[in-house]
C-alpha cells in the first residue's frame, strides 16, 4: 500500500497570504495525485486531479505542482471560504490511499 | 447531471451487518466504476474498495478484505456496500463515489454519505 504523507498537519495563515501544503508518497504515484477540500459537515471537493489540473469552477488561486512522491498544493491570496481541511490522494494504485489532511486555519 | 443518492442513516449493534445503497444518475450506469470511501468521526478519508458495474469485479481494501462486499443491479442503477462483522471502530459516513470520467480517475462525483453508527 502506497503510504501518503501531508505536511503540516495544520497551517495557520491570515487571510490574503499564500498558503503552501505538501504530500509525499512512499512510492511514485507518477502524476496522478488529486486534492480535494473538505469543510466541517460537507463532503470533499475536487480542487486539483493529475497532479496539476484545476477541476471545473475551481478559482485560479488554487494550483497543484509535482509528480512522482513530491507534491504540493499551493493557494494564493487566501480568502476566508478557503479555510478548511485537504487532502491529497494516489490514483495509480489500488488500494487508493489519502493523506491525512492538512488544516488550514486563520492565523 | 451526474448524481449518487445513498441511502439513510442506520444504527446497528456490534457484529451486525449493514447495506448502505448508492442509486445512480445522469450517465451510462455501466461506464464508470463506483469507489467507497469513509470517514471516521474527525477523522480522514478511508478507501475501502471500487466495483464494476459492466463486469461485475471488484477490489477491496485489505483492511476490509472478508468483511465487505459490494454489488450492482443494473436493472437500476444502484450500487450496494455491505459491511459484516460489525465494530465501533465502523462507526463512520460512508460515501459511493464515481471517478471524474475519461478526463481522469480522480474522485469527481460523490454521494451525500451514509452515517453508520455501531453502538451496543
Amino acid at each position: 500500500e502506497i503510504v501518503m504523507t501531508q505536511s503540516p498537519a495544520t497551517l495557520s495563515v491570515s487571510p490574503g497570504e499564500r498558503a503552501t501544503l505538501s504530500c509525499r508518497a512512499s512510492l511514485s504515484v507518477s502524476s496522478n495525485l488529486a486534492w480535494y477540500q473538505q469543510k466541517p459537515g460537507q463532503i470533499p471537493r475536487l480542487l486539483i486531479y493529475d497532479a496539476s489540473t484545476r477541476a471545473t469552477d475551481i478559482p485560479a488561486r488554487f494550483s497543484g505542482s509535482g509528480s512522482g512522491t513530491e507534491f504540493t498544493l499551493t493557494i494564493t491570496s487566501l480568502q476566508s471560504e478557503d479555510f478548511a481541511v485537504y487532502y491529497c490522494q494516489q490514483y495509480n494504485n489500488w488500494p487508493e490511499t489519502f493523506g491525512q489532511g492538512t488544516k488550514v486555519e486563520i492565523k | 447531471q451526474v448524481r449518487l443518492e445513498q441511502s439513510g442513516a442506520e444504527v446497528k449493534k456490534p457484529g451486525a451487518s449493514v447495506t448502505v445503497s448508492c442509486k445512480t444518475s445522469g450517465y451510462t450506469f455501466t461506464s464508470y466504476g463506483v469507489s467507497w470511501v469513509r470517514q471516521a468521526p474527525g477523522q480522514g478519508l478511508e478507501w475501502m474498495g471500487w466495483i464494476s458495474p459492466y463486469s461485475g469485479d471488484t477490489s477491496y481494501a485489505q483492511n476490509f478484505q472478508g468483511r465487505v462486499s459490494m454489488t450492482t443491479d443494473t436493472s437500476t442503477a444502484t450500487v450496494y456496500m455491505e459491511l459484516r462483522s460489525l465494530r465501533s471502530d465502523d462507526t463512520a459516513v460512508y460515501y459511493c463515489t464515481r471517478v471524474l470520467g475519461d478526463l481522469s480517475l480522480a474522485i469527481g462525483f460523490w454521494g451525500q454519505g451514509t452515517l453508520v453508527t455501531v453502538s451496543s
